[in-house]
């Protein structure tokens, strides 16, 4: 299986200012397709995850443009440019190069 | 509007087995692959398989093979997942998932999510 592994696991971060998470994985997620496969996913206290982006870089629909992905092959970063009180939760990212999709172990961001 | 609706908590012994149903609605059930998340307590989420509800076709995780089944009935639009063998480790919350334009995809369509609690 492919490994994912996130940093950090927590962050905690002040109104109005930036964060930043990693994403690394264990092969590489770039398809034969073209495309790379790589998803992130934000789960709000008590609820089912959203998806906020998929291959590395594309908001999914509904998704503000303060989050972005970027990354190629094996590293990639989910950037958030202005943290609100609402992006409260666990991030995670997710590979789907082929059907034995993995998550990172998420990482947990708080408000400051 | 789109809907998964899945089946009540459950409370299992060791050994037994779990079904879990997630009923979706509000659009062509057939179009859409399911996909099976699993969240334990207080712990970050675990893809289980996912189904194709058109063929009926399915891929597992190979944690899982040999002690999980997916299956669809399209007259009810529903889709099951059934785990056999069950241990205190399978105490979890199982989420069906709607695959979205890329299959290994899960968009914005969940279910509620249904606690299988796995105790003697």
């Amino acid at each position: 299986d492919i490994v994912m592994t996130q940093t950090p696991l927590s962050l905690s971060v002040t109104p109005g200012q930036p964060a930043s998470i990693s994403c690394k994985s264990s092969q590489s997620l770039l398809h034969s397709d073209g495309k790379t496969y790589l998803y992130w996913y934000l789960q709000k206290p008590g609820q089912s995850p959203q998806l906020l982006i998929y291959e590395v870089s594309s908001r999914f629909s509904g998704v503000p443009d303060r989050f972005s992905g970027s990354g190629s092959g094996t590293d990639f970063t989910l950037k958030i440019s202005r943290v609100e009180a609402e992006d409260v939760g666990v991030y995670y990212c997710m590979q789907g190069i082929h059907l034995q999709i993995t998550f990172g172990q998420g990482t947990r961001l708080e408000i400051k | 509007q789109v809907q998964l609706v899945q089946s009540g908590a459950e409370v299992k012994k060791p050994g037994a087995s779990v079904k879990v149903s997630c009923k979706a609605s509000g659009y062509t059930f057939t179009s859409y692959y399911m996909h099976w998340v699993r969240q334990a307590p207080g712990q970050g989420l675990e893809w289980m398989g996912i189904i194709n509800p058109s063929g009926g076709s399915t891929s597992y995780a190979q944690k899982f093979q040999g002690r999980v089944t997916m299956t669809r009935d399209t007259s009810t639009s529903t889709v099951y997942m059934e785990l056999s063998s069950l241990r205190s480790e399978d105490t979890a919350v199982y989420y069906c998932a709607r695959g979205d334009f890329e299959i290994t995809m899960m968009g914005n369509y969940w279910g509620q999510g249904t606690l299988v609690t796995v105790s003697s």
